[in-house]
């Protein structure tokens, strides 16, 4: 059971827009900055966004990071085959004194 | 550029140490950031174990902080991990990776490729 709350799976067709939420609590999003990951199969993690909303380097304005109070969403529009992958929240937890992941969402574009 | 390369056994007994170590290029682990350990056990999420400072300042995850170790050497420009008494519970890809931790924020910028290790008799 992840500390970060996260859709199993969604999806949706090339072109289109899609969102990912990542539900936490006051201990963590709600006081805290949000990143997200992506991972595809096989291979490490690569970081998209940070401070919720900050593009890392060489990552396209298609993605992008929002938050509110306890949940963030990362949004994806112009959804490519090529973005099908897993895409992880984390942040850092007061309470633990320690760093948590959501559980992962996989993405399909159908 | 940062790299980061994690080595070690791929194979531990159960109730032995699991040992790794994480070798940085690119950058010095002795200046400005944190340097983490995280795995991930087949088909599932990520999970947190720990990071740690220059100095030996470190964190770790609750649920593992009775096993873990996570210390430096800034002489090899390498960090490591150790994770004893593991189970077949621990078998999971483990990453290294950098930690951009200031108080609120936090999160990982650069990551190695990740080292399998399996826990079997």
């Amino acid at each position: 059971q992840s500390v970060l709350t996260q859709p199993p799976s969604v999806s949706a067709a090339p072109g289109q827009k899609v969102t990912i939420s990542c539900s936490g609590s006051s201990s963590n999003i709600g006081n805290n900055y949000v990143s997200w990951y992506q991972q595809f199969p096989g291979t490490a993690p690569k970081l998209l966004i940070h401070d919720n909303n900050k593009r890392s380097s060489g990552i396209p304005d298609r993605f992008s990071g929002s938050k509110s109070g306890t949940s963030a969403t990362l949004g994806i529009t112009g959804l490519q085959t090529g973005d099908e992958a897993d895409y992880y929240c984390g942040t850092w937890d007061n309470s633990l004194s320690a760093g948590v992941f959501g559980g992962g969402t996989k993405l399909t574009v159908l | 550029q940062v790299q980061l390369q994690e080595s070690g056994p791929g194979l531990v007994k159960p109730s032995e140490t699991l040992s790794l170590t994480c070798t940085v290029s690119g950058y010095f682990i002795s200046s400005d950031y944190y340097w983490g350990w995280i795995r991930q056990p087949p088909g599932k999420g990520l999970e947190w174990i720990g990071i740690i400072y220059d100095g030996g300042t470190t964190y770790y995850n609750p649920s593992l902080k009775s096993r873990v170790t996570i210390s430096g050497d800034t002489s090899k420009n390498q960090f490591s991990l150790k994770l004893n008494s593991v189970t077949a519970a621990d078998t999971a890809v483990y990453y290294c990776a950098r930690a951009d931790y200031h108080g609120a924020k936090t999160h990982m910028d650069v990551w190695g490729k990740g080292t399998t290790v399996t826990v079997s008799s």
